[in-house]
């Protein structure tokens, strides 16, 4: 499959271990969050997602945290896999109906 | 089977023509979006469509046009003037703020993307 990013930032984790992703993001208006997924080739797949009025929000193996006085994000993947390897993007928005703003990315390759 | 469409997967294209990407959804969203994306950096906002017969241009909206004549459907035109359109396309929808479930707050959904390679 293609690409979808040449020069990104790359973290490496051995196969059960935890990863941890970080993001900073721009706005301190923002007031929504979001992490996705990208697999080579393919379109952005939703992970999990956090309101400004909270600081961390659990879902299936994956943790948000949100440190709004840093504007600082983080996803924690618990006991990563060879299934998530793959681009993981954040993204912030302000309230309403206005689009989402993207960060760089992160390419994640678990070693088996 | 509900979701979003791009088509094609792949597209070529010489140099000067003009070349249309198709995006559906029935997912009965009110606001659509096209995103462009380059190796090495993230999803530039192309143009943005809240309701039908309206649209706003986003950072990289130059050499590219729109329309949005019914609710499931946002194609986008890369135009000639448009000088370095090989890239990735990635379109969205999202429902309107507060009818987006209750776990999620304002989620975009994302096609599956088409890759235009310009010869």
């Amino acid at each position: 499959g293609e690409s979808v990013g040449l020069h990104l930032p790359t973290l490496s984790v051995q196969e059960g271990d935890n990863s941890i992703i970080n993001c900073a993001y721009s706005n301190s208006a923002s007031d929504y969050f979001i992490w996705y997924k990208q697999e080579s080739g393919k379109g952005p797949q939703f992970i999990i997602d956090i309101r400004s009025n909270m600081d961390k929000r659990q879902g299936q193996r994956v943790t948000v945290l949100l440190n709004k006085t840093v504007k600082h994000l983080s996803l924690q993947i618990a006991a990563t896999q060879p299934g998530d390897s793959a681009v993981y993007f954040c993204a912030e928005k302000l309230s309403g109906n206005t689009p989402l703003v993207f960060g760089k990315g992160t390419r994640l390759s678990v070693i088996a | 089977d509900g979701g979003i469409t791009q088509s094609p997967k792949y597209l070529f294209r010489k140099e000067g023509q003009n070349v249309t990407l198709s995006c559906e959804q029935n997912l009965n969203h009110d606001a659509m979006y096209w995103y462009r994306q380059d190796p090495g950096q993230g999803l530039r906002l192309i143009y943005y469509s809240q309701i039908v017969n309206d649209f706003q241009k986003g950072d990289i909206a130059e050499g590219y046009s729109v329309s949005r004549e019914k609710k499931e459907s946002f194609p986008l035109t890369v135009t000639s003037a448009q000088k370095n359109p090989t890239a990735f396309y990635l379109c969205a929808s999202s429902p309107p703020p507060g009818l987006a479930g209750l776990n999620s707050y304002n989620e975009q959904f994302f096609g599956p993307g088409t890759r235009l390679t310009v010869l």
